[in-house]
């Protein structure tokens, strides 16, 4: 199989604090992890392509400061969202591809922030 | 125009029937086509992909494809209530088909 795992599942935290999201790929290695969001009722919105040992691309309108997005290993991505605010809350969901068959992403099961 | 278009729904269905959803898209370049399982709440699943014009079959779940017309779907035979949940089609453009866009998701319900 292919089996992305996020940490934590849940966060709430105050405003103003920073909060780090891990995705990992259990069983695979993932030269490219990607970073979304979802609102309520709404699609995803991709934030960010992760590569490892690069600097990750970021999407229009996604402030790269705010998001910091490192990849330190081929089963390793985070996502630190700094300062957060409510407007942060979210569901951030990560995704995989393996190195070989890369058409295809592989979703964790995704962190819902809530940001008081 | 978006890049990938679905009709968000809902579409409902009586239990035991064919549910059929379908999606757009405008990069006549795209290669690689694959539908999603969103429940409520949850990350989205893969349930199918399909790279060649035509139909792929996997257990109750048809993808077909037509890369003339920009045109994927996906049919649901003996519908359950347990399908009930939002599809969502994605695309993978661009060069080498790297980046992958996502439909707004049809939310499908079926009636027990």
């Amino acid at each position: 199989g292919a089996v992305v795992s996020q940490h934590p599942s849940w966060v709430i935290c105050k405003s103003g604090t920073s909060v780090k999201i891990e995705c990992r790929s259990l069983d695979f290695q993932a030269t490219t992890m990607f970073w979304y969001r979802q609102f309520p009722k709404q699609s995803l919105m991709l934030m960010a392509t992760s590569n490892e040992g690069s600097k990750a691309t970021y999407e229009q309108g996604v402030e790269k400061d705010k998001f910091l997005i490192n990849h330190a290993s081929l089963t390793l991505s985070t996502l630190t969202v700094t300062s957060a605010h409510p407007e942060d809350s979210s569901f951030y969901i990560c995704s995989a591809r393996r190195q070989t068959h890369q058409e295809t992403q592989y979703f964790g099961p995704g962190t819902r922030l809530l940001v008081l | 125009q978006k890049e990938v278009e679905q009709n968000s729904g809902p579409l409902s269905v009586p239990e035991g029937a064919i549910a059929s959803l379908n999606c757009t898209y405008s990069d006549r370049g795209s290669q690689s086509f694959f539908w999603y399982r969103q429940y409520s709440g949850k990350s989205p699943e893969l349930i199918m992909s399909i790279y060649s014009n035509g139909d792929k079959e996997d257990g109750r779940f048809t993808a077909q494809l037509n890369k003339a017309s920009q045109y994927v779907s996906l049919l649901i035979r003996d519908s359950q209530p347990s399908d009930s949940a939002t599809y969502l089609c994605a695309v993978n453009i661009g060069t080498g088909g790297f980046k992958t866009i996502f439909g707004a998701g049809t939310r499908l319900f079926v009636k027990a």
